[in-house]
């Protein structure tokens, strides 16, 4: 069976220091791994993805994800928080059907 | 380029009245269809996912029903609504890749059920 856990239901930072949002993942065999963003009432948007390549990703906004085989873990990082960045972030695992697990959602705030 | 549209933005509805969410996405065609709804402060729900016109696979029972009518339209439907189907509505597609699969999301309906 697949799952996804989200460590932190909130996390917050001040603007310009580190973000880090951790995610681990439980599945059978080689997962495709997502991280997306939600901004209040809109809809998600795609981060990155892991899909068996680089384990190091790099997406759009500054953000990054390293693929840890080893500690099942997919944590989402960025250098230096911008207000902008505050906003609901989702850990994704790929059944490899035509389904995903979505995990329950870090919300970042980002203090001034 | 693909993009999808949902309609309505938002809606406020009597309970016991019927509903009507559509869907439609452009630039792709046969794609996997999604509805997901997000209640306030949980997680994304999967309710209902097509992967051809007419296929339709419901992921939790419930008042809500979907279909496909045509390959890029995707409808959520209730004939009495509940206070409980109050939430976010969110429709994807989504490209089958070589690897797993990845999601494309519209920009969804709030729906409030008074």
């Amino acid at each position: 069976a697949q799952s996804v856990t989200q460590l932190d239901s909130h996390v917050s930072v001040s603007e310009g220091t580190p973000v880090l949002l951790r995610c681990n993942y439980s599945s059978s065999y080689s997962p495709s791994l997502f991280w997306y963003v939600q901004h209040p009432n809109k809809g998600l948007q795609l981060l990155l993805k892991y899909t068996s390549a680089a384990t190091l990703v790099k997406g759009i906004n500054g953000f990054e994800a390293e693929f840890k085989k080893s500690e099942t873990s997919f944590h989402l990082t960025k250098p230096s928080a911008h207000m902008s960045d505050a906003a609901e972030y989702f850990c994704v695992v790929s059944t490899g059907g035509f389904k995903t697990i979505f995990g329950a959602g870090t919300r970042l705030f980002v203090k001034a | 380029s693909q993009t999808i549209h949902q309609w309505p933005a938002t809606l406020v509805q009597p309970v016991g009245s019927p509903l009507s969410l559509e869907c439609t996405v452009e630039g792709t065609s046969n794609p996997n269809l999604y509805w997901y709804r997000q209640a306030a402060g949980r997680g994304l729900q999967l309710l209902f996912y097509s992967v051809g016109i007419g296929q339709i696979s419901s992921e939790v029972p419930q008042n809500l029903s979907a279909s496909r009518p045509q390959d890029r339209q995707f409808i959520l439907s209730s004939k009495k609504l509940l206070l409980s189907d109050s939430g976010f509505y969110l429709c994807a597609w989504s490209v089958r890749g070589l690897a797993g699969v990845w999601q494309f999301f519209g920009p969804g309906t709030r729906l409030t059920v008074l």
